[in-house]
């Protein structure tokens, strides 16, 4: 079973970066994919992008194109996503999860990594 | 981009009550890769049902799902105490975004 392990909570200021890891244990996703999902305090949840791992290549949400990244480390089992030009309204949690190989939703998420935008 | 409505936006009812919440999407949902899931305050979400109709595992079978094309539907038979929560559609089937509806609450009456 696998577990998805996010790095920790961050304060960051507007304009800066963040970058965010999401730790697979057990060596390895299991998936195809791996998405990155963030949910502003008492809001939604809101698709930002998925990368596919055999290709390495990524897709992004039109909302975040130009200022989302999402990359991976196959050798260690290890996604990020990192968003720039941060603002207020980033403020959220986000979420990375895998796609299962027979559900192709999303069935593992990690715990969520709360990043605050505040000067 | 596929844009996903969900009613009622909150759902008032009962432990032992039938539960039935909508998902309608803008256009044909593509092999019916519509999921739901559901969210616990302080939790990630939890897949409860992909494919449209298949449960996931150890999901019980209080949790049904159904339709196709751009209406579906999650039916939970018999509420939980439990089950008090959000539940969020997501259509996964043609080519990104994979979008959320906006989510439906389920409170205890």
């Amino acid at each position: 079973q696998v577990q998805l392990v996010q790095s920790g909570a961050e304060v960051k200021k507007p304009g800066s970066s963040v970058k965010v890891s999401c730790k697979a244990s057990g060596g390895t996703f299991g998936s195809n994919t791996v998405t990155w999902v963030r949910q502003a305090p008492g809001q939604g949840l809101e698709w930002m992008g998925r990368i596919i791992l055999i290709f390495g290549s990524a897709n992004y949400a039109q909302k975040f194109q130009g200022r989302v990244t999402i990359t991976a480390d196959e050798s260690t089992s290890t996604a990020y996503m990192e968003l720039s030009s941060l603002k207020s309204e980033d403020t959220a949690v986000y979420y990375c999860a895998r796609d299962g190989l027979k559900t192709s939703a999303l069935d593992y998420w990690g715990q969520g990594t709360l990043v605050t935008v505040s000067s | 981009e596929i844009v996903l409505t969900q009613s009622p936006g909150t759902l008032s009812l009962s432990p032992g009550d039938r539960a039935t919440l909508s998902c309608r999407a803008s256009q044909s949902v593509s092999s019916n890769y519509l999921a739901w899931y559901q969210q616990k305050p302080g939790q990630a979400p939890r897949l409860l049902i992909y494919g449209a109709s298949d449960r996931a595992i150890d999901i019980p079978d209080r949790f049904s799902g159904s339709g196709s094309g751009t209406d579906f539907t999650l039916t939970i038979s018999r509420l939980e105490p439990e089950d008090f929560a959000v539940y969020y559609c997501q259509q996964y089937g043609s080519s990104p975004p994979f979008t959320f509806g906006p989510g439906t609450k389920v409170d205890v009456k």
